[in-house]
């Protein structure tokens, strides 16, 4: 079955470092989706990647797709502690029906 | 707008009891998901309905979890007989749509098997 690896499982920086996390998966995604989930709290859907080669960007975060649509990164510039949590990458494979979630990276920012 | 609503929250109870897990969608989504999440497994997909009918159910560990959706504002997940390796934080998940649509969280259940 189709699964979803993400790189690194856990990441400690320095407030005002950057922070980079990587989506592989084992099939041609459809789509991938990016989630964020505080300490304690739910995933909270971030943002949506569809096109090959996609680029998007939220303030100081930025989401690629990649080219052969099977790996995706988030980066986030100038980490603030705010940033702190686990990001989540979750693929749609080309049948489109199911949401396959990666294990996650846990950043940890020290003020 | 109300978002996911789960309910308990918190369920502490001994192994063998019966669990039952609450989830009313967000009016208008069509696509209800269970998860559940462990440092162990991460966040896993139980089972997922489209239109209040189950489409995968393969991610149910085993026959003691069952899940129902009778209409399309309530779902519940049960555990019978309950086991403490059940212990975990249940989610549930809608969309608009399962697949291509953002899905929203509830709160989840945070149960504890004794």
């Amino acid at each position: 079955g189709q699964q979803v690896m993400q790189i690194p499982q856990y990441q400690h920086v320095q407030e005002g470092e950057d922070f980079t996390t990587y989506c592989n998966s084992s099939t041609t995604l459809s789509n991938i989706q990016w989630y964020k989930q505080r300490p304690g709290g739910h995933p909270v859907f971030l943002i949506q990647l569809v096109k090959s080669g996609e680029v998007k960007k939220q303030k100081r975060l930025t989401f690629q797709f990649g080219e052969a649509k099977k790996n995706s990164s988030l980066h986030i510039t100038a980490t603030q502690t705010t940033d702190v949590g686990t990001y989540f990458c979750a693929g749609i494979n080309n049948a489109g029906n199911m949401l396959t979630f990666g294990g996650g990276t846990r950043l940890m920012v020290k003020p | 707008d109300a978002g996911v609503i789960q309910s308990p929250r918190h369920e502490v109870t001994e192994m063998g009891q019966e669990v039952t897990l609450r989830c009313k969608p967000i009016s208008g989504h069509n696509s209800l998901f269970w998860y559940r999440q462990t440092m162990m497994r991460g966040l896993e997909l139980l089972i997922y309905f489209n239109n209040n009918v189950p489409i995968d159910d393969s991610g149910m560990p085993e026959d003691r979890f069952s899940a129902k959706m009778p209409n399309a504002s309530f779902s519940t997940l049960k555990i019978q007989p309950s086991e403490p390796r059940d212990s975990a934080v249940y989610f549930c998940a809608s969309s608009l749509l399962a697949g291509n649509q953002p899905q929203h969280f509830g709160d989840g259940t945070r149960l504890s098997i004794l």
